[in-house]
């Protein structure tokens, strides 16, 4: 059974810091990964999806990377600023049976200091 | 683009209650998703359709809870006889293939 674990749980860092969330899955046979962003009180917000062929996915300030090989996925986020501040999930969905079924974390809760 | 819409926002009612919740999903998609959020669970896949048919709903966590989409713009979640330890938030997603799921602002559903 798949297995997604996001570490940490929460982060706290001042404006203007590089930072890196981690997400960690026990199936290596994954049809993609992908980034969420959760605002209080709102839905999720796809940020980046990676396919199993792709190593990394890149969005502005946003980058992201897979190593299926390992079973982990790197968000790494460039100049952190307040706006930053939410949830991050990650999310992996596998190959047939699973198709379209997304595995979530349990998501890091992010704060970013003016 | 209105999103993926759910009604009601807020949800507070009895033990014991129907509860019936709402979904529009984007025009267009022909996936749609609802989960169920909690601080002990996290985010969980209840059950999802594909054009309009229910694909899985291994994530249904009892008899109490039912899922239909009659059709391509309109799906409901119906929780009956309700009990507390439903309280959560519900989300519904839509999609199209490959693509990302989007999300609508949830159902905040408390059962007293």
């Amino acid at each position: 059974k798949q297995e997604v674990t996001q570490i940490p749980a929460a982060l706290s860092v001042p404006e203007g810091e590089n930072l890196v969330l981690n997400c960690s899955f026990t199936d290596s046979a994954i049809y993609n990964l992908q980034w969420f962003r959760q605002d209080p009180g709102k839905g999720l917000t796809s940020l980046l999806l990676i396919q199993s062929s792709q190593r990394e996915q890149t969005s502005g300030r946003l980058n992201a990377s897979l190593d299926k090989s390992s079973g982990r996925s790197t968000l790494y986020i460039a100049a952190s600023q307040p706006g930053d501040s939410a949830t991050y999930l990650c999310a992996v969905e596998g190959y047939g049976g699973a198709t379209n079924k997304l595995i979530f974390g349990t998501g890091t809760l992010l704060a970013v200091q003016p | 683009d209105a999103g993926v819409i759910q009604s009601p926002r807020h949800e507070v009612t009895e033990m014991g209650q129907e509860v019936t919740l709402r979904c529009k999903p984007i025009s267009g998609h022909n996936s749609l998703f609802w989960y169920r959020q909690t601080m002990m669970r996290g985010l969980e896949l209840l059950i999802y359709f594909n054009n309009n048919v229910p694909i899985d709903d291994s994530g249904m966590p009892e008899d109490r809870f039912s899922a239909k989409m009659p059709n391509a713009s309109f799906s409901t979640l119906k929780i009956q006889p309700s009990e507390p330890r439903d309280s959560a938030v519900y989300f519904c997603a839509s999609s199209t293939f490959g693509m990302p799921q989007h999300f609508g602002d949830g159902t905040r559903l408390s059962i007293l």
